[in-house]
């Protein structure tokens, strides 16, 4: 059983254009986490989400915005993609609070031409 | 802001032999937690260390926390080929209850 699944693995796509990202967790965590992984393997955590509230909203773009339609769903829209969007984008989950460890998903590599 | 640095940032040995991979952080923590990351895939927790602890082991891994200089390591014995990964520490802070901090990781290559 997939614990935290992540669609599409991978997604190349053109400047100026929008996409989204999927992220399902069935492990009952309240607690959901949008990272970016760059080329040089620097993780950062982009958004978090308990309990379908946003908790943490680090500085990104607006062109960025999460959505969590409920507990198990986090999912990551992005407009006006630019080269610099480039990057390995992976979804995590975990039990509330700092002390939980956190479930990643398989990651979306998401190249941008 | 990334408070956690791993070092070495990369690190080659043969099988069958020990690995320490160092982490140093900043600021107050209430735990600290140890990821590995195989290439293409996702990070996977591999051991919590609350800052109340020194030591623990979990199978082949050790960890130490010395809270006094900010440090942790992550030691692997007898590895493996298989244990070829990115290893990323992670601090969650006593005064940030929302978010770990992580390290930039030690890129580990072990020969066959």
């Amino acid at each position: 059983d997939t614990a935290v699944s992540q669609t599409p693995k991978y997604l190349v796509t053109q400047m100026g254009n929008d996409k989204s990202i999927k992220c399902e967790q069935n492990l009952g965590h309240d607690t959901m986490y949008w990272y970016k992984q760059d080329s040089k393997k620097f993780l950062k955590i982009m958004f978090s989400y308990n309990n379908k509230e946003l908790i943490i909203n680090e500085t990104v773009p607006n062109r960025f915005s999460p959505k969590s339609p409920d507990k198990a769903h986090l999912n990551l829209h992005i407009n006006s993609l630019e080269l610099g969007d480039s990057a390995v984008y992976f979804c995590a989950s975990s039990l509330s609070g700092t002390m939980a460890e956190q479930y990643f998903g398989p990651g979306t590599r998401l190249t941008v031409t | 802001s990334q408070q956690g640095e791993e070092d070495p940032q990369a690190l080659s040995i043969q099988e069958g032999e020990n690995a320490t991979m160092n982490c140093s952080y900043k600021t107050s923590i209430n735990n600290l937690q140890w990821y590995r990351q195989n290439s293409g895939r996702g990070l996977v927790h591999l051991i919590l260390i609350r800052s109340n602890e020194r030591e623990k082991h979990s199978g082949r891994l050790r960890v130490t926390l010395d809270t006094s200089k900010k440090s942790s390591s992550l030691l692997i014995t007898a590895s493996r080929a298989a244990d070829t990964a990115s290893y990323f520490c992670a601090t969650g802070n006593a005064g940030n209850n929302r978010k770990l901090i992580w390290g930039l990781g030690t890129s580990l290559a072990v020969n066959p």
